[in-house]
This record gives C-alpha cells, sequence and structure tokens, in this order.
C-alpha cells in the first residue's frame, strides 16, 4: 500500500520568501512517481512538477523545485520568491509503475497562504 | 486551449434526483477518471476508464455509474444522491501509454450540492 504524508496542514509566508512545503511517503514498489498539485479556492487541480524514482536530479520548472530525497522518503516542492496568487491548497501525489495501476494517491495537503 | 473541460461547473440538485456531470478532452488521451472531494479532504479515486475499460474502485458507492461513449467523452451518473454526495468533482485524464507514471490532468471541477 502506498501513503502519503503532509504534515503541515497550514503555512503563512510573506511575499517574495521562499517556501517548503513537506512531502513524505511510503511504498514498497521500486518504481513510482512524485507530483505535486496546486489547488485554487476555484478547485482546479493544477500540475506543477513532477519527479522519477530514478530520476538522478532534482526536478525544476520554473519558481519550483521538487527536493527529492529517496532514502528519507521525502519530496518537498521548493517554491522560490513567493508570489500572492500562490496562495492555494496545495497537495502531493504519488503512483507506481504498475500497469493498471492507475490510481494517484494524495495526501491531504498543506494550506499555502501569502502575506503580502 | 482548454484541455479537459467540465460541464456545468456548479449543479445544485435534490436529494434523491438523479443528476449527470459530464466531462470532455481534447487531449486524446486513453484514460479518464473521476474523483470526489469533500470539503477539507483529499481527491478520492471513484473509477477510470482505460479507454473503453471501466474500472471501479472497491469502496464506490453503487449509487455512482459512469458511462464514456467516446474516447473524448466521459459521464458521471449519481442514481439518487444523497446529502452526504455533495462534493466537488473532478474529472482528469491520462495518456495511458502504460508506464503508469503519467501526470494526471485535471478539469476546474464540478460543484454538487444536494437539497
Amino acid at each position: 500500500a502506498q501513503k502519503i504524508t503532509q504534515t503541515q496542514p497550514g503555512m503563512f509566508v510573506q511575499e517574495k520568501e521562499a517556501v517548503t512545503l513537506d512531502c513524505t511517503y511510503d511504498t514498497s514498489d521500486p518504481s513510482y512517481g512524485l507530483f505535486w498539485y496546486k489547488q485554487p479556492s476555484s478547485g482546479e487541480m493544477i500540475f506543477l512538477i513532477y519527479q522519477g524514482s530514478y530520476d538522478q536530479q532534482n526536478a525544476t520548472e520554473g519558481r519550483y523545485s521538487l527536493n527529492f530525497q529517496k532514502a528519507r522518503k521525502s519530496a518537498n516542492l521548493v517554491i522560490s520568491a513567493s508570489q500572492l496568487g500562490d496562495s492555494a491548497m496545495y497537495f502531493c501525489a504519488m503512483r507506481s509503475y504498475n500497469f493498471g495501476n492507475e490510481k494517484l494517491t494524495f495526501g491531504t495537503g498543506t494550506r499555502l497562504t501569502i502575506i503580502p | 486551449d482548454a484541455m479537459v473541460i467540465q460541464n456545468p461547473r456548479y449543479q445544485v440538485t435534490q436529494f434523491g434526483k438523479p443528476v449527470t456531470l459530464s466531462c470532455s478532452q481534447t487531449l486524446n488521451h486513453n484514460v479518464m477518471y473521476w474523483y470526489q472531494q469533500k470539503s477539507s479532504q483529499a481527491p478520492k479515486l471513484l473509477f477510470h476508464y482505460y479507454d473503453k475499460d471501466f474500472n471501479n474502485e472497491a469502496d464506490t458507492p453503487d449509487n455512482f455509474q459512469s458511462r464514456r461513449p467516446n474516447t473524448s467523452f466521459c459521464f458521471l451518473d449519481i442514481r439518487s444522491p444523497g446529502l452526504g454526495d455533495a462534493a466537488m468533482y473532478l474529472c482528469a485524464t491520462s495518456r495511458g501509454t502504460g508506464t503508469g507514471l503519467e501526470t494526471q490532468y485535471f478539469g476546474p471541477g464540478t460543484r454538487l450540492l444536494v437539497l
């Protein structure tokens, strides 16, 4: 069974500061993918960044980077130079390399609020 | 260039009155998913279609059904909505190349209110 843990239910960060959202995972599968999604108050789940378990380098997408520490089973999202528009719910999720197992396992999310 | 479209964005129905939610996609993806997300919770997968093959999650109530008449469209039918079915319903798609690691792309969701 897979499990995602996000221990920060809410965070408040000053605008323009960097922020790290924590995510730890548990799986017995050797090959898996880790995803971060942003969900604004409008409800849409917006894909931010992906990290494969065999990727040697940490993924980056613009202001988003994923701090992947495989031995610790952590996949923290780092947002550099936060903006007011970053205020949203953030979900960490994972899937395994297993044809037919299409299920994304989500964490409980972190509500990020950016303060002007 | 909308990719996953859900209609309507807001749906109000009465207790016990059947309701259908719609999802369409322009990505030509093989896999389509329906998630239920209740307030302050993570999305919960109800079922998914891999092409025409329907895959139901074990804990999805029988009250929820789905249809996929073609690649582009997928419907969620709630046969007799109860108050506990009020939620955001999210449709998602992925390419379905068999690696199991593809990104899922979500639509804007439909908020269902049951009176």
